[in-house]
């Protein structure tokens, strides 16, 4: 089915460590976007991405770093992952601007130690 | 900047009742606005869109937004609650092109149904 892919599922780092997590999308769409969610505090964008080779600081980009070398995939680093980056992280994908809404991966649950 | 607020993090009913979640936004431009549900351990589907064309927006599974730009609301409702119902809803609005069109989301409200 076509969709957002993202892997991996679950994953523990110990504090540190580093890791990517990879998104990719088979709907020809422009843009793509990392989320975190935590509880009681809604989803926060870190990074996004209009286009092949473009990439934007979101809101809470900090400890973070993005690729987007293929319009398919858009990966999400860790360089040094810390506690405070134990979260369940989205990536969404969609058209262009407009109405189109989001179309979102499963998401990737994630705890540093 | 864009932003929604969702009233009440914890929303109980009993099957069959009315569902009322509440949502408000702040845009300085007509907004495009979403209603998303996430079920336990899935990620975020959409729900329902407000798109201009009518303020009364009916989406999937009986549920439906009114946009009132009077009151900056767009509440979701459901006539009639049933179990497959529980889950947390989130409502979404869009940032635009300046933005690269991202979403900022409510902080969301979870649905307990009661049977």
């Amino acid at each position: 089915n076509a969709g957002v892919t993202q892997t991996p599922k679950f994953r523990v780092l110990k504090t540190g460590q580093s890791m990517t997590l990879l998104c990719a999308q088979d709907m020809n769409h422009e843009y793509m976007y990392w989320y975190r969610q935590d509880p009681g505090m809604g989803l926060r964008l870190i990074h996004y991405s209009v286009g092949e080779g473009t990439t934007a600081k979101g809101e809470v980009p900090d400890g973070y770093n993005v690729s987007r070398l293929k319009k398919q995939n858009f990966l999400l680093g860790l360089e040094s992952a810390a506690p405070s980056q134990t979260s369940v992280y989205f990536c969404a994908s969609t058209r262009s601007m407009g109405n189109y809404g989001y179309t979102f991966g499963s998401g990737t649950r994630l705890t540093v130690v | 900047a864009q932003s929604v607020t969702q009233l009440g993090s914890h929303v109980s009913v009993s099957e069959g009742a009315l569902v009322l979640l509440r949502c408000n936004y702040s845009s300085s431009v007509p907004p495009y606005l979403f209603w998303y549900v996430q079920y336990p351990n899935q990620g975020l589907q959409l729900l329902l869109k407000y798109t201009s064309a009518a303020t009364l927006v009916k989406g999937i599974n009986g549920f439906e937004a009114e946009f009132k730009k009077s009151e900056t609301s767009f509440h979701l409702t459901k006539p009639s609650a049933h179990m497959s119902d529980a889950a947390e809803y989130f409502c979404a609005v869009s940032g635009g092109g300046n933005t690269g069109n991202q979403f900022y989301f409510g902080t969301g409200t979870s649905l307990t149904v009661i049977p």
